[in-house]
């Protein structure tokens, strides 16, 4: 296992609604990064936060926002929720800051499901 | 945007059988990671590639990075039950601080 857990695993919500997801980092990881995963495609990358500032965002629209906090654990909060929306959201905690380059640890994710 | 093109989306081969899935990319990469997604699990860290012509082995697992660092391979030789799952490739992306995924080659072994 990764040492990177998420809250909740499952979570089933309706439209127009809001929802948060939580990430608790591998220990000694200052950087976590999120990732929408639909079904059947690859992960597409959210925003990344390094030592609580968002580092970078993807093209996500800004009812995607997250958190970091001083211990490294994180949330991605949704706003509005879409039915586009549904899919397994991914964290992934890195050890040696904001870089591309760097190993990524992921969590099991949280199934999102928008009715 | 940047991009990393990934092919075949599936590849259903016999047990015993080798697996090979590719990434393309049209420009130049810094590096290359691989990842392996069980059906259900989450993606799981393979291996990093960052040197022109690299070659590495895990196993029956071999990676390869071009020399022009535009794509990249995996193959594995002689698949068994244990290797199901979706194989992505993921490359740092502008900036540097983010990673483009290919959407990946589903591996599945014929019964």
């Amino acid at each position: 296992e990764t040492g990177v857990t998420q809250s909740p695993t499952h979570l089933i919500k309706t439209r127009g609604q809001q929802v948060t997801l939580r990430c608790s980092s591998q220990s000694g990881h200052n950087t976590v990064s999120w990732y929408q995963q639909a079904l059947g495609q690859g992960p597409q990358f959210i925003f990344q936060y390094y030592r609580e500032e968002e580092n970078g965002r993807g093209n996500f629209p800004p009812r995607f926002s997250g958190l970091q906090f001083p211990n490294y654990s994180s949330e991605l909060n949704v706003n509005a929720l879409e039915l586009d929306d549904s899919a397994l959201y991914l964290c992934a905690s890195s050890p040696s800051g904001p870089l591309g380059t760097d190993t990524q640890y992921f969590g099991p994710g949280t199934r999102l499901t928008v009715l | 945007g940047q991009q990393v093109m990934q092919i075949p989306q599936y590849q259903h081969v016999q047990e015993g059988e080798d697996f090979t899935t590719y990434c393309n990319s049209s420009t130049t990469l810094s590096n290359i990671q691989w990842y392996k997604q069980r059906p259900g699990g989450h993606p799981v860290f393979l291996i990093q590639l960052v040197k022109s012509g690299e070659v590495k082995k895990q196993k029956r697992l071999t990676f390869q990075f071009g020399e022009a660092k535009k794509n990249s391979s995996l193959h594995i030789t002689a698949t068994q039950t244990t290797d199901v799952g979706t194989y992505f490739c993921a490359a740092a992306g502008s900036g540097n601080y983010q990673l483009i995924w290919g959407a990946g080659t589903k591996l599945i072994i014929k019964p």
